[in-house]
């Protein structure tokens, strides 16, 4: 099983829908947890940190569900420049790696 | 700006060619790391480090070496040793080990 899951898509969705995505880790250790954007052929950004409350940054949700071991992204009112990968991320404690998932592509028409 | 510097943007590699990727950042962060990303995988941590003059394998260290004489600056080396150094190169650091990663933009490396 590979430690952090995602679904590759791609999700086509019209400008304006809402779409989330999901991601499944394998180990119950992690603590840390980031969704990353990336464009094609460019470097990932960092999209936002994942909160154990769950968290929110304008049309963005980030949810934890640590008993199921995933983590979640929403994206409400979809633009035409959300679409890129999104990449989960997970990262145990002390000094361990990060660890990408392989991302799950959206892309958003008009 | 403050930000992570990697350059060139495309490098070409000989046949039994040692290449030189470099990563320079003025972010003041302790921490560094190089990934590798191939089309439809996630990326694969090569190398790390933590503080100046020290550094850890990561999952795919074979081939490659990597110093940190200066805290700005983590260069990587691929080496002949390398058998498929055909990848994009990503540079990161984070100024502790527990926040996110911010990345370069990147070195496109190919086979000649």
């Amino acid at each position: 099983r590979k430690e952090v899951e995602q679904d590759p898509g791609p999700f086509n969705v019209p400008e304006g829908a809402t779409v989330a995505f999901n991601c499944t880790y394998s180990n119950s250790a992690s603590q840390s947890f980031f969704w990353y954007r990336q464009d094609c052929r460019k470097e990932p950004k960092l999209l936002m940190s994942v909160y154990s409350s769950g968290n929110e940054d304008g049309r963005f949700t980030a949810q934890l569900n640590r008993a199921s071991q995933y983590i979640s992204l929403l994206i409400r009112d979809s633009k035409l420049s959300d679409s890129a990968t999104y990449l989960c991320v997970v990262k145990g404690t002390g000094f361990q790696k990060l660890v990408f998932g392989t991302g799950t592509r959206l892309l958003v028409s008009p | 700006d403050g930000g992570i510097t990697q350059s060139p943007k495309y490098l070409f590699r000989k046949e039994g060619q040692n290449v030189t990727l470099s990563c320079e950042q003025n972010l003041n962060h302790d921490a560094m790391y190089w990934y590798r990303q191939d089309p439809g995988q996630g990326l694969r941590l090569i190398y790390y480090s933590q503080i100046v003059n020290d550094f850890q394998k990561g999952d795919i260290a074979e081939g490659y070496s990597v110093s940190r004489e200066k805290k700005e600056s983590f260069p990587l080396t691929v080496t002949s040793a390398q058998k498929n150094p055909t990848a994009f190169y990503l540079c990161a650091s984070s100024s502790t080990r527990e926040q996110p990663q911010h990345f370069g933009d990147g070195t496109r490396l190919s086979i000649l």
